[in-house]
């Protein structure tokens, strides 16, 4: 199995250049989520969705925006990438249910460096 | 606000010690404390979860403390490893919120020296 799956790995921008990272998911999840990792900072809650078509903000939404209009994919944009934005992604997908075995599973990162 | 807050933010432990990593958090409406484990270059991997109607739960050489009323958590690793050296985070979300996101700590980097 998949899993999680992560694309591009790695990914250098110039300031004011905006890409796309995609997350895709082969385990039927409902849930998708992106976090953004920096040192010192633990994993922080950009955007997720509970479900296809549904989006909504997290902790640190501003300068990204998100789609899923395929509930295996989820995407994460940024418009005009800024060097505050240098970090490493996570996409997190997990399923329905509070059972203790819900867990959430992560993909291996996107490292993406804005110069 | 850091909901979650974790220490220390390193720790280094001999071969066959000990390694504890402590957790507390503010919302009380946090049900769900599950702790990560992430080594260079991958994404955390869920290590053991507990939830907050059990004081203690053990998983191999790794247990989850839990004290509801001060509202603290933590990990013990057992008979620590080499193997075991990685980041920790510990993370904590309200089941029934419709969104299960997770608030994590800032992690520990473990470094198990032989």
């Amino acid at each position: 199995n998949a899993g999680v799956t992560q694309t591009p790995k790695f990914r250098v921008l110039k300031t004011g250049q905006s890409m796309t990272l995609l997350c895709a998911q082969d385990m039927n999840h409902e849930y998708m989520y992106w976090y953004r990792q920096d040192p010192g900072m633990g994993l922080r809650l950009i955007h997720y969705s509970v479900g296809e078509g549904t989006t909504a903000k997290g902790e640190v939404p501003d300068g990204y925006n998100v789609s899923r209009l395929k509930k295996q994919n989820f995407l994460l944009g940024l418009e005009s990438a800024a060097p505050s934005q240098t970090s490493v992604y996570f996409c997190a997908s997990r399923p329905l249910g509070q059972g203790m075995n819900t867990e959430a599973f992560f993909g291996q990162g996107t490292r993406l460096t804005v110069v | 606000q850091q909901q979650v807050k974790q220490s220390p933010q390193s720790l280094i432990v001999q071969k066959g010690g000990i390694s504890i990593i402590n957790c507390a958090y503010e919302n009380t409406a946090f049900d769900y404390f599950p702790w990560y484990q992430q080594f260079p270059g991958k994404g955390p991997a869920l290590l053991i979860a507990i939830r907050p109607d059990v004081s203690e739960k053990k998983e191999g050489r790794f247990t989850i403390s839990f004290n509801k009323s001060a509202k603290q958590f933590s990990l013990h690793i057992m008979d620590s490893q080499p193997g075991d050296s990685a980041t920790y985070f510990c993370a904590a979300s309200i089941r029934g919120a419709g969104s299960y996101q997770l608030t994590f700590g800032k992690g520990t980097k473990l470094s198990v020296i032989p």
